[in-house]
C-alpha cells in the first residue's frame, strides 16, 4: 500500500540552528514528492517538489529537501531556523494510479527564540 | 501566481441546514479537490474533479456532494449539516501532473 509517514508530531529547534523535518514514503514506481507548509488558520502553501534529477531540491523561504531513494526518505531541511518558520509541515507523494496526493499526518515545527 | 479563493473564511450553520462551499481558481487547472482537515487526522480527500461535470469520490464522501459546472468553480455541498462535519475545509487545484495549490480554507462550525 502506498503511504507517507512523518514520524515526529512535533519538532522543537532553537532559532539559528539547522532544522530537519522527516518524511518517509512507500509508493510503487518513481516517487513524485512534495512539501507544504501551513500557517495558523491558513491554507497550505507549496514549498518544493522532487520529480526527477538532483537529489537536493531547493524551494521557497530557504528550505530544501533531500531525496534518498535507498532510504525512501524526503527530509525537509533549513540551515538556520527562523521563529517565523514555526508552522505545520506536510509531506505528500503522488499516487500514480489516479494523480491524487497521499498525505502525511503533518509535523508541527516550533522555533524558539 | 495561482489564486484559489473560497467563498467564506468562517461559517456557522445549524444542524440540518444545507451548506454550500464555493471554490474558484483562476489558472485554468483541470483538477480540483475538496479536503477536510481535522486535528490529528491530517488532510482527508472528500471529492475531486478532473474535468467539468466530472467528479470522483475521495476517502470520505459520505454526507457530501459536489458540483462542477464550470472549469474554474468547484462547489462542495453538505446536504444536511451535522455536528460531526464541523471542520476546516480546504479547496485545491492543479494541472494534471503537478503540485496542488490551496485556497485559504473555510472553518465551518455546525451547531
Amino acid at each position: 500500500a502506498q503511504s507517507v509517514a512523518q514520524p515526529e508530531d512535533q519538532v522543537n529547534v532553537a532559532e539559528g540552528n539547522p532544522l530537519t523535518v522527516k518524511c518517509t514514503y512507500s509508493v510503487s514506481g518513481n516517487p513524485y514528492l512534495f512539501w507544504y507548509v501551513q500557517y495558523p488558520n491558513r491554507g497550505l502553501q507549496f514549498l518544493l517538489k522532487y520529480i526527477t534529477g538532483d537529489n537536493l531540491v531547493k524551494g521557497s523561504y530557504g528550505f530544501e529537501a533531500e531525496f534518498n531513494k535507498s532510504q525512501t526518505s524526503f527530509h525537509l531541511k533549513k540551515p538556520s531556523a527562523l521563529v517565523s518558520d514555526s508552522a505545520l509541515y506536510f509531506c505528500a507523494v503522488r499516487d500514480h494510479s489516479n494523480y491524487q496526493l497521499i498525505w502525511g499526518a503533518g509535523t508541527k515545527l516550533i522555533i524558539k527564540p | 501566481d495561482v489564486k484559489v479563493t473560497q467563498s467564506s473564511r468562517y461559517l456557522v450553520k445549524r444542524t440540518g441546514e444545507k451548506v454550500f462551499l464555493e471554490c474558484v481558481q483562476d489558472m485554468d487547472h483541470e483538477n480540483m479537490f475538496w479536503y477536510r482537515q481535522d486535528p490529528g487526522l491530517g488532510l482527508r480527500l472528500i471529492y475531486f474533479s478532473y474535468d467539468v461535470k466530472m467528479k470522483e469520490k475521495g476517502d470520505i464522501p459520505e454526507g457530501y456532494s459536489v458540483s462542477r459546472e464550470k472549469k474554474e468553480r468547484f462547489s462542495l455541498i453538505l446536504e444536511s449539516a451535522s455536528t460531526n462535519q464541523t471542520s476546516m475545509y480546504l479547496c485545491a487545484s492543479s494541472l494534471v501532473q503537478y503540485e496542488q495549490y490551496f485556497g485559504p480554507g473555510t472553518r465551518l462550525t455546525v451547531t
